[in-house]
């Protein structure tokens, strides 16, 4: 079993839907949790960055971490068609160098 | 903002040739990081390092050698090429805080290596 599981999807959503991203992990020792957006061929970009267990909010994003289920959350709101990408999630330790990623979910965002 | 750089972006070796990836990070980033994306995979990390040093080592063959220079660019070797090393390897660069031992990771574009 991996560290870090999350559906592949590929997800598909009407534009201005509301999307709902999900990951559960299984190391207690991941204190530091992250969401990444990649295009094909590119490199991730870091969307959202949680320390804590709440919720995080950045315009239309917002990230949720519940560290006593070992489950995290993206949602987009208003979703819009440049949404469309791959998201994953990644989350490491204290005092570690290396990311842990899912294996990113596809989404796509139709107008 | 300046972003990280990778060279080349694009790369086709033969097996058992070498290669050499250049990684430039973020000005005034001290930690450089290596990881591998196969096709349809996540980032598997390889290596980073922090001031110079190697900080923690992941799923890196002992084919692959790495180093960061007194500049802070750091450069991936290859050696003995193989079919199953055909991937996107990523650079990411990050600086190191103080009050937390996270740093948040930015990734560059990503070099695309094809073994035939």
């Amino acid at each position: 079993q991996k560290e870090v599981e999350q559906d592949p999807g590929p997800l598909s959503v009407p534009e201005g839907a509301i999307v709902s991203l999900n990951c559960t992990y299984s190391n207690s020792a991941f204190q530091y949790f992250m969401w990444y957006r990649q295009y094909s061929r590119k490199g991730p970009e870091l969307l959202m960055y949680t320390y804590s267990s709440g919720n995080k909010e950045d315009g239309r994003f917002t990230a949720q971490v519940d560290k006593s289920s070992k489950y995290i959350s993206l949602f987009i709101r208003d979703s819009q068609p440049s949404d469309s990408a791959t998201y994953l999630c990644a989350m490491t330790g204290a005092g570690s160098y290396q990311l842990t990623f899912g294996k990113g979910t596809k989404l796509s965002v139709i107008p | 903002a300046a972003g990280v750089i990778q060279s080349p972006r694009h790369l086709i070796k033969e097996k058992r040739e070498t290669a050499t990836l250049k990684c430039y990070p973020i000005p005034r980033h001290d930690t450089v990081y290596w990881y591998q994306q196969g096709p349809g995979q996540d980032p598997q990390f390889l290596i980073s390092f922090y001031e110079k040093m190697q900080s923690d080592k992941g799923s890196i063959p002992d084919r692959f050698s790495a180093q960061q220079f007194s500049d802070y660019h750091s450069e991936l070797n290859m050696s003995s090429l193989e079919l199953g090393d055909s991937a996107l390897y990523f650079c990411a660069s990050s600086l190191a805080t103080t009050n937390t031992y996270q740093e948040t990771q930015y990734f560059g574009p990503g070099t695309r290596l094809l073994v035939l």
